[in-house]
């Protein structure tokens, strides 16, 4: 069966730099969601997507920017990289026509800010 | 705002025997899921059992069940005939049944070991 895909796998940014993450949900699912995972601790809730609009916001800083394209694959904007941005960065999807609306995660992208 | 705690930051178990997880919650919520997630050294985050509030009946899934007390706001994890594979860390989360918030929200999990 098809999983979220993210894309990059890992990626390496100097302080200040800008990184883009993506993410390509389930086929059919409308819903995004972003975490993000710092070492050694639990995942924290970013920002949600539903059908290409933001559906919650969490602790996500100003210097992040997330949207939902028309064909649902939804990307995470990161500007003025700073060293506390390292982290593991999940993508999950979801479907609102499921009873459970189970999230899906993605295999991360590792991000590590130098 | 819910919360998730998970009192026991590393845990360890014998082959073969079992163990239990803890996770209580905070929540002034009548309706909502509870999960546990598993994340082994390749951190993908892999379901595996969820709770539905409104069901008294604890979820069972193979060798991992619950113990789910509503009115204590507890939710535990046992697993039975415990193997290798299961060494992971173990994150119990927290989400609302309806409206527009459904993100998780997780406990800071508890590092289990499983010891040949």
């Amino acid at each position: 069966a098809a999983g979220v895909i993210q894309s990059p796998r890992h990626l390496i940014k100097e302080k200040r730099e800008t990184a883009t993450l993506k993410c390509y949900p389930i086929p059919r699912h409308d819903t995004v969601y972003w975490y993000q995972q710092g070492p050694g601790q639990d995942p924290q809730f970013l920002i949600s997507f539903y059908e290409k609009m933001q559906s919650d916001k969490g602790s996500i800083p100003d210097r992040f920017s997330a949207q939902q394209f028309s064909d649902y694959h939804s990307e995470l904007n990161m500007s003025s990289l700073e060293l506390g941005d390292s982290a593991l960065y999940f993508c999950a999807s979801s479907s609102m026509r499921w009873a459970y609306n189970e999230q899906f995660f993605g295999p991360g992208t590792r991000l590590t800010v130098l | 705002a819910q919360t998730v705690t998970q009192s026991q930051p590393e845990m360890s178990v014998q082959e073969a025997e079992t163990v239990t997880l803890s996770c209580t919650y905070d929540t002034s919520e009548s309706d909502y899921y509870l999960f546990w997630y598993k994340q082994p050294p390749s951190r993908q985050m892999i379901l595996v059992i969820r709770q539905e509030a409104y069901k008294q009946q604890n979820a069972t899934e193979n060798r991992f069940s619950v113990n789910f007390q509503k009115a204590a706001k507890s939710f535990s994890l046992k697993i039975s005939d415990s193997q290798l594979g299961d060494a992971a860390m173990y994150f119990c989360a927290y989400r609302s049944l309806g409206g527009s918030n459904y993100k998780l929200t997780f406990g800071k999990g508890t590092l289990l070991t499983v010891n040949p």
